[in-house]
């Protein structure tokens, strides 16, 4: 099974930041990664597939890079109402790994 | 505009079995890959179970294999998650989430979730 891993668990930061959370894959899995962002009491919301590719409708100061095992997602500028975790996942192959979330806190 | 409904969910004692559903509309639903992904109180996102657009082909977590079948109706535009031997550690928000279009690299992609349903396992 494909293990995949968040650094850093949590982290807090000032309105208007640029906040940077990486994830790792076990294995190679191309550029099969999403990340999600999840609200208290919401349903996770797909943020960017593919990678890199922004979902519709998501706001541009989101942006995913990486290819093979190493993933980063990025927010150039923190907004109040980015506080949530955020999950990656592999779509690669089943079984369908969620990393373990990164807490988002705004200082 | 995609909609997810999940239902069934509620208090079972450990041992018992439950049937989930969910209800899709604003798609063609045969033609998707269907999944579920359930998360445990104050804890994170595990996926569980996917089901190919027609049905032929499932995935299972190990943490349910053999205790859990998944199924679609694609008549009614439903997908079910049958749990047996239920344990404490089943007791999670059960979300239902639409995948993508086979055979594409972004097949089990889940793009669009519901608000899910809630299943407790207690005594």
């Amino acid at each position: 099974d494909i293990q995949m891993t968040h650094s850093p668990s949590s982290l807090s930061a000032s309105a208007g930041d640029r906040v940077t959370i990486a994830c790792r894959a076990s294995q190679g899995i191309r550029k099969s990664v999403a990340w999600f962002q999840q609200k208290p009491g919401n349903a996770p919301k797909l943020l960017i597939y593919e990678t890199s590719t922004l979902q519709s409708g998501v706001p541009s100061r989101f942006s995913g890079s990486g290819s093979g095992t190493d993933f980063t997602l990025t927010i150039s500028s923190l907004q109040p109402e980015d506080v949530a975790t955020y999950y990656c996942q592999q779509y690669h192959s089943a079984p369908f790994t969620f990393g373990p979330g990164t807490k988002v806190e705004i200082k | 505009e995609v909609q997810l409904l999940e239902s069934g969910g509620g208090l079972v004692q450990p041992g018992g079995s439950l049937r989930l559903s969910c209800a899709a509309s604003g798609f063609t639903f045969s033609r998707y890959v269907m999944t579920w992904v359930r998360q445990a109180p104050g804890k994170g996102l595990e996926w569980v179970s996917a089901i190919s657009s027609s049905g032929g082909a499932r995935y299972y977590a190990d943490s349910v294999k053999g205790r859990c079948i998944i199924s679609r109706d694609n008549s009614e535009k439903t997908m079910f998650l049958q749990l047996n031997s239920l344990k404490a550690e089943d007791t999670a928000v059960y979300y239902c989430a639409k995948g993508g279009v086979e055979p594409t690299v972004t097949a089990f992609l889940f793009d669009s979730w519901g608000q899910g349903t809630l299943l407790t396992v207690s005594s």
